[in-house]
Order: structure tokens, then sequence, then C-alpha cells
């Protein structure tokens, strides 16, 4: 299996829930993103990975908490979210260490509804 | 204060016409420009780039142009196919070491109308 891998591919929770979202790269990247992307926004960095160290955290709330156990593997946890959070949540990976313009490898993303 | 911006939100353009979307930035330190394609339901796709240095960079019916003084770029399509239609999203890169971080714009959906 190859590229970038984003599951569940839907998610419905309530408010209440506890659920995680998981992205698995086969690319050989050391590097690996969660983006959100709203309704006529544009992407929002959440969370950046880089050798499995976070190394930033655009002032997203605590409700999301992100694990990254691997270069290959990286987890955003989500509890007690609202209704606002509701969204496409896209993963993705690169090389890292800039190699120039070829930017990332995205997953399909997560379609999340929060009831 | 979004610092990557494209004004337009979609575009229809006739097939076999060329389809011109554009790209404002406010940040200089910008040093590279990416084009991304997205289908409905999937992640974007990396169509094309171009470095700071260069004002155009051409990949088949795709060319980006970059004119630095005005901070704009724009992604011509020529010419257009229907399956060209789908959410186009600009990006930038900010100079860094380390993890790429990428800023993008809210996107343009471009319909190529038969």
């Amino acid at each position: 299996e190859t590229g970038v891998t984003q599951t569940p591919r839907h998610l419905v929770m309530g408010m209440t829930n506890k659920k995680s979202l998981k992205c698995e790269q086969h690319l050989g990247h050391n590097a690996m993103y969660w983006y959100k992307q709203s309704a006529k926004k544009p992407l929002e960095l959440m969370f950046v990975y880089s050798l499995e160290e976070r190394v930033e955290n655009n002032s997203v709330p605590s409700r999301f908490s992100p694990e990254c156990p691997n270069s290959s593997h990286l987890f955003l946890h989500l509890h007690t979210l609202q209704p606002e959070d509701s969204a496409l949540y896209l993963c993705a990976s690169s090389q890292g260490e800039r190699t120039g313009g070829y930017g990332y490898t995205f997953g399909s993303g997560t379609r999340l509804t929060v009831v | 204060d979004q610092q990557v911006k494209q004004n337009s939100p979609s575009l229809s353009v006739q097939e076999g016409r060329i389809s011109i979307l554009n790209c404002d930035y406010t940040n200089s330190m910008f040093d590279y420009f990416l084009w991304y394609k997205k289908y409905p339901a999937e992640g974007p796709t990396f169509l094309i780039s171009i470095s700071s240095i260069k004002d155009k960079n051409e990949d088949g019916r795709f060319t980006v142009f970059l004119n630095k003084s005005a901070k704009h770029l724009s992604l011509h399509i020529v010419p257009s196919q229907p399956g060209d239609s789908a959410v186009y999203f600009c990006a930038a890169f900010f100079p860094n070491q380390g993890a790429q971080k990428l800023v993008f714009g809210q996107g343009t959906r471009l319909t190529i109308n038969p």
C-alpha cells in the first residue's frame, strides 16, 4: 500500500463521545500534518510533527489531541467536540527537510460531523 | 490575517478555452508557491509549483506565472478539459528548516462546460 491513508472516511459523533482519526503514510516521509478544512475557508494548519516531535500547534483547542507514535502513523484524538468542529480533517506528509516545491502528499480526509 | 487569497470562489470556462486562476499573497517571505487540485471526497493533489526566483513554470497544459512585485500568481490551463473541473488551491511555503509549513488560499471551484 502506498500514499497517505486516512481512516475512517466518515465519522458522526456526539458531543460527549471520544473518537480517534488515524493517518498512515508509506512514502518514507518524516514530517506529518493535520489540516482542517471548513466550508468556504482556507485549509487551516492544526499540528505539525517532524521526526515524531510536535513542532507546531496552531492554537488548537485542547479537545483535539494529536499523537505521532512513529514516522509512519499520526492520530488525532477527539473528545467533547462542538458542532462547529464539523469539517473535513486532512492528514498530509512530506520529506521534512526542504527538497523543493513538491509540497505535501495528502490523504483523502475524514469527514467529521458532530451532532 | 489571511496571507494567501483566492478572491474568486468559482470560475466557469468553456471546454477547449483557457482557464486562468488567480492568487494573491501578502508575505514577501514566501519562497515557493504551489497549486493543488481537489476533487470531491478526495484529498488535494499537487499540480505544479514555482520558486520565487522564477517568473514562469510550465508542465504540459499547466503554466504558473509569478509576479513578485504585485505579489500575484496565476495558473493557466490550456486547453481546458472536463476532467479539470475541481477546486484549485493556491499555497505558499515559508522558508523553513525542518518540517515544511504550507499556507493555503480558500480555493477556486473551476467548472469546465462541454
